[in-house]
């Protein structure tokens, strides 16, 4: 089946790095992602890996991959009060590209 | 701003009603998604449109249905509404069915309440 995870909370004080983790079941999947969720607003697309890769960076943003594990994580670095939001793991599955699963989300929550 | 329109922002209706929820895909999208968001489900796939044709179905109920008009916008209509229908819905776009680099483009989402 198709599942994937993640805690729901995570607080961090401003300017630490904070390190999202996700699991998933579905080893053939094809592309992994990560939303944003801002407070009253849709959904956001922060970054995507594709399932060959190991890691991915993008300014602040590193996403790592474990095949093996089926472990996803992303790291924010210094984090500011402006990362505040909920942050979903998402994956698309090979055997129904044309939908996209989602976690059930992780609120992040920043200490001053 | 994502270019995805949903409305009502709002809707706050009574229970063994029906309503009807519309999106407006971004330009050129054929792809419309919609999604159910509750507090104690997360972020459940409902249903997907592909240029007016139904390509994927999720966890949508039968009192539930969707459709995909020739300009592409979509409605989303519920009926004998119960209390845990009260949720956020939203409605995303993609340019294509076949997903490639996955990137769904979502509305900020109609909050329903159901009293």
């Amino acid at each position: 089946g198709e599942d994937v995870e993640q805690s729901l909370f995570l607080s961090v004080r401003e300017g630490d790095s904070s390190v999202i983790n996700c699991t998933y079941t579905d080893s053939s999947s094809t592309y992994l992602y990560w939303y944003k969720q801002e407070p009253g607003a849709g959904l956001q697309l922060l970054t995507y890996i594709f399932s060959n890769m190991d890691m991915k960076q993008d300014q602040r943003l590193t996403v790592l991959l474990n095949k093996k594990d089926k472990h996803l994580s992303l790291r924010i670095a210094d984090t500011q009060t402006g990362d505040s939001a909920i942050y979903f793991c998402a994956e698309t599955p090979y055997s129904s590209a044309s939908k996209i699963i989602f976690g059930s989300g992780t609120r992040l929550s920043i200490r001053p | 701003d994502s270019g995805v329109t949903q409305t009502p922002k709002h809707l706050i209706t009574a229970t063994g009603q029906r309503v009807t929820l519309r999106c407006s895909p971004r330009s050129g999208d054929l792809s419309v998604y919609w999604y159910q968001q509750s507090l104690d489900q997360g972020l459940q796939f409902l249903i997907q449109y592909y240029n007016g044709e139904e390509r994927a179905k999720g966890n949508i109920l039968e009192r539930f249905s969707a459709q995909q008009f020739p300009d592409l916008h979509s409605e989303l209509n519920l009926s004998s509404l119960e209390l845990g229908d009260s949720a956020l819905y939203f409605c995303a776009s993609s340019v294509g069915r076949a997903q490639n680099t996955g990137e769904l483009f979502f509305g900020e989402g109609s909050r329903l309440t159901v009293l």
